[in-house]
């Protein structure tokens, strides 16, 4: 079993729908969580960086973390076909850990 | 604003053959990683260093060795191509550990 599971979709939507994108892992040691957007073609791009529980805000995108369920969310409001890429999440350990581990990334498309 | 500088973009090797991946970045982060991205795998991280004059192996560093002899340059190098080691290759920094990691564009790597 993987530490971190991501559906790989691809999840097609219309634009301006409301999209949620999902994350469950299995170390409970997990503290902070972040999402990142990937391009084709390009690097991973920080979107959000999240400690422990909780939600966050930032314009359309939301993230959401429930460590009692192990289990983290990012949301993106409005969406646009500029937001079509891949959306990997990623979780790290504790305050003196380097050892960021990755989902293997869902492809989103949004249509226009 | 650079960030995190990679060349070449893409390269083409010979089994048997070597080569150096480089890596630059302008904002004086103390750790520096290289991973890399196989398609549906998620990435996976190969070496890092926590500053100058330190490394240290990562999941995958089977292949590849590094140095880090400037804050600023963490360069990764392939002694002897396989084609096991056709990937795409990202480096990344942070500033300190569970610290959000900033990524370059990556080197598409094909060995033939």
């Amino acid at each position: 079993q993987k530490e971190v599971e991501q559906d790989p979709g691809p999840l097609s939507v219309p634009e301006g729908a409301i999209v949620s994108l999902n994350c469950t892992y299995s170390n409970s040691a997990f503290q902070y969580f972040m999402w990142y957007r990937q391009y084709s073609r390009k690097g991973p791009e920080l979107l959000m960086y999240t400690y422990s529980s909780g939600n966050k805000e930032d314009g359309r995108f939301t993230a959401q973390v429930d460590k009692s369920s192990k289990y983290i969310s990012l949301f993106i409001r409005d969406s646009q076909p500029s937001d079509s890429a891949t959306y990997l999440c990623a979780m790290i350990e504790g305050d003196s850990s380097y050892k960021l581990i990755f989902g293997s990334g869902t492809r989103l498309l949004v249509r226009p | 604003n650079a960030g995190v500088t990679q060349t070449p973009k893409f390269r083409i090797l010979k089994i048997g053959q070597s080569m150096t991946l480089q890596c630059t970045q302008d904002m004086n982060h103390n750790y520096m990683y290289w991973y890399r991205q196989d398609p549906g795998m998620g990435l996976k991280l190969i070496y890092y260093s926590v500053g100058a004059g330190i490394t240290d192996k990562g999941e995958v560093p089977n292949g590849y060795n590094v140095s880090r002899s400037t804050t600023e340059d963490f360069p990764l190098r392939l002694e002897l191509a396989a084609p096991s080691q056709t990937s795409v290759y990202f480096c990344a920094s942070s500033r300190r550990e569970n610290q959000p990691q900033h990524f370059g564009d990556g080197t598409r790597l094909s060995i033939l």
